[in-house]
């Protein structure tokens, strides 16, 4: 299957700073790429879906200040956690929808932010 | 919008055994049912999936059947193993915004 790739996997910053993840298709072209968030033994939470080259579409609850998403290409999105704070710890997924697919999505591997 | 339940939260099997997990959903117009597997600390991976024009569709030890009129779609595992162990998540997807809702997650213990 296609190929998602995710970075940092892991990161521990200082609480006030902030932190970027890139989610990248590796080996197809992708318009359209979500981010989740998921805490401990729970589903995915839908945080925003990400256009190239438009605007993300913020999930309800979800503050677009607080989390940036870049979708500047259509093999790169990024999602930049701003003035992080201890409770903005947990596992940041991306997923990436295939141009010439309808509806099957590939994930990345995830990113384990650690606030403190 | 879309609504997936998932059952059973917790499935504990022999090495050996078969395993299925169920979802069910409640928009009629979803056509596209993708099965993750959730490996502590990663991400999701695609293992399975089927579309509405079929009722079934099985990749070696692992099988998907489907009900359009009862809305609700199973995976099969057969045959398992301890690397089975994972947790694993339904979605069903609409047509048009192909944005998935996930089921809350199953996960699988296969004990050797």
């Amino acid at each position: 299957g296609a190929v998602v790739s995710q970075h940092p996997s892991r990161v521990i910053c200082k609480s006030g700073t902030s932190v970027k993840i890139e989610c990248r298709s590796l080996d197809f072209q992708a318009t359209t790429m979500f981010w989740y968030r998921q805490f401990p033994k729970q589903s995915l939470m839908l945080m925003a879906t990400s256009n190239e080259g438009s605007k993300a579409t913020y999930e309800q609850g979800v503050e677009k200040d607080k989390f940036l998403i870049n979708h500047a290409s259509l093999t790169l999105s990024t999602l930049t956690v701003t003035s992080a704070h201890p409770e903005d710890s947990s596992f940041y997924i991306c997923s990436a929808r295939d141009r010439g697919e309808t509806g099957e999505l590939f994930f990345g591997e995830g990113s384990r932010l650690t606030v403190l | 919008g879309e609504n997936v339940e998932q059952h059973p939260s917790t499935l504990s099997v022999q090495e050996g055994d078969s395993a299925v997990i169920k979802c069910t959903y409640s928009d009629s117009a979803s056509n596209y049912f993708p099965w993750y597997k959730q490996e502590l600390g990663k991400g999701p991976q695609l293992i399975i999936d089927i579309r509405s024009n079929v009722g079934e569709k099985k990749d070696q030890r692992i099988a998907v059947t489907l009900n359009k009129t009862a809305k609700h779609f199973s995976l099969h595992i057969t045959e398992t193993q301890p690397e089975d162990s994972a947790v694993y998540f339904c979605a069903g997807l609409s047509g048009g915004s192909y944005i998935p809702t996930f089921g809350r997650g199953t996960s699988l213990i296969v004990h050797p």
